[in-house]
Parts: C-alpha cells; structure tokens; sequence
C-alpha cells in the first residue's frame, strides 16, 4: 500500500482482556517499529522487527506484551490481560533500510483504551 | 539509546510569523530526524539531516544541526495555520538500526 496501515484505529478493552493491534507496514520495507505513546508525551520505543527477525524488544514495558511478524511483513502486538496504564496510543513504523536514514514512516496509530 | 529534547514546549504566533523550535541530544548521532503530528494522528516525517551536514532545507522548512553543541533547529518560514501540530526530533544512531528515541516535543499553535 500506500502508507503504513494500522487497525484498528480505537480499541476499547475491558482490563483483563486480551487485545490485539496490527500493522501492516509499506510493502518490501525492511524495519518495523512498535511504539507507545501516551497522552501529551513523545512516543517511545516498543519494539524492532528487521524482516520476520526481532532484535530489540526492550522497550516492552512487561510480559504482557507479545509482538510478532512471521513473514516479514505484517506485524501484530498483543497485549495480555490489559491494565489502565496500557490506555495510549500505539504506533507502528516502517523503513526501506535498516538503519533508517531515509527517515520512518508512521501509521495513525491504534488509540486503545482501557476501562 | 539517544534522546531529543525539543524547546520551547510550546510556541503561539501568528500566520506569516517564522516559528524556530529546537532540539538537543546526548551522543553522536548518525542522522537526526524532524517529525511532525496533527492531534490524534501519526507522525509525519518532515526532514532528516545527517551527521556530515550542517543546514538542510526543504520548502519552507530549514533544518541545522551543530554536532559539536549536539543540537538542531528547525525553522518554518511564512507560518501557516495549518503548520499548527507537535513537532518532534528523533536520533538516529552511528550504526546498525535506529530505534528513534523522541522527546516530547514542541506544540505549534500558528494563529489566523
């Protein structure tokens, strides 16, 4: 496609339940980031996927977190049991190259929040 | 990781105004990065300026960057309203990937 597409747009999970978001990122990109950005604060990093591989997650907060891409292109991050503190925005970024410097496109994000 | 830290938080001025925001960083960078978000979007990607480069420019917007104080600014020329968003920087390190570390950046308000 186009851009990068992430759905759903807004979720709304009840805590304890189990969600999960999807990104499918720009056709033959290389990178795939996840991050979490909370209301009025810079996103912060999540996750990195170079292809199916995932070399850096040491952004995920807990173990409740869980993200894969098992072809090397789409990618989903399930979170466990939510809690209020999960409630943000959730971003996900692709890039042709490796080391990004052509710059990252980003999604619109999933708005999840957690009641 | 790296860290942008971007000043003023927030910046108001008129249409046709120029806006200057800036960026500081902590350790050598490969490239930085200015993104900016509308209110309940993603971010867009404006301009990257690489480690070897000083001034960058790009429509109206002029991107420098001063490795030896580790800071950047950018500079919108002819503010618009709808310039009006966050804008962001983000590192990108020496080697291998870059996982952009964001600060939390500067709200634009350019007014009619």
């Amino acid at each position: 496609g186009a851009g990068v597409s992430q759905s759903p747009r807004y979720k709304v999970a009840k805590r304890g339940q189990d969600v999960a978001l999807r990104c499918d990122p720009i056709s033959g990109h290389v990178s795939l980031f996840w991050y979490q950005q909370a209301l009025g604060q810079g996103p912060e990093f999540l996750t990195y996927f170079q292809n199916e591989a995932q070399l850096d997650k040491s952004g995920l907060p807990s173990d409740r977190f869980f993200a894969e891409r098992p072809e090397g292109s789409v990618s989903t991050l399930k979170i466990q049991r939510t809690q209020q503190e999960d409630s943000a925005v959730y971003l996900c970024a692709s890039s042709i190259t490796q080391s990004g410097d052509y710059g990252y496109t980003f999604g619109s994000g999933t708005r999840l929040t957690v009641v | 990781s790296q860290q942008g830290e971007e000043d003023p938080q927030a910046l108001s001025i008129q249409e046709g105004e120029n806006a200057t925001m800036n960026c500081s960083y902590k350790t050598s960078i490969n490239n930085l990065q200015w993104y900016r978000q509308n209110s309940g979007r993603g971010l867009v990607h404006l301009i990257l300026i690489r480690s070897n480069e000083r001034e960058k420019h790009s429509g109206r917007l002029r991107v420098t960057l001063d490795t030896s104080k580790k800071s950047s600014s950018l500079l919108i020329t002819a503010s618009r309203a709808a310039d009006t968003a966050s804008y962001f920087c983000a590192t990108g390190l020496n080697s291998g990937y870059s996982t952009l570390t964001f600060g939390k950046g500067t709200m634009l308000l350019v007014s009619p």
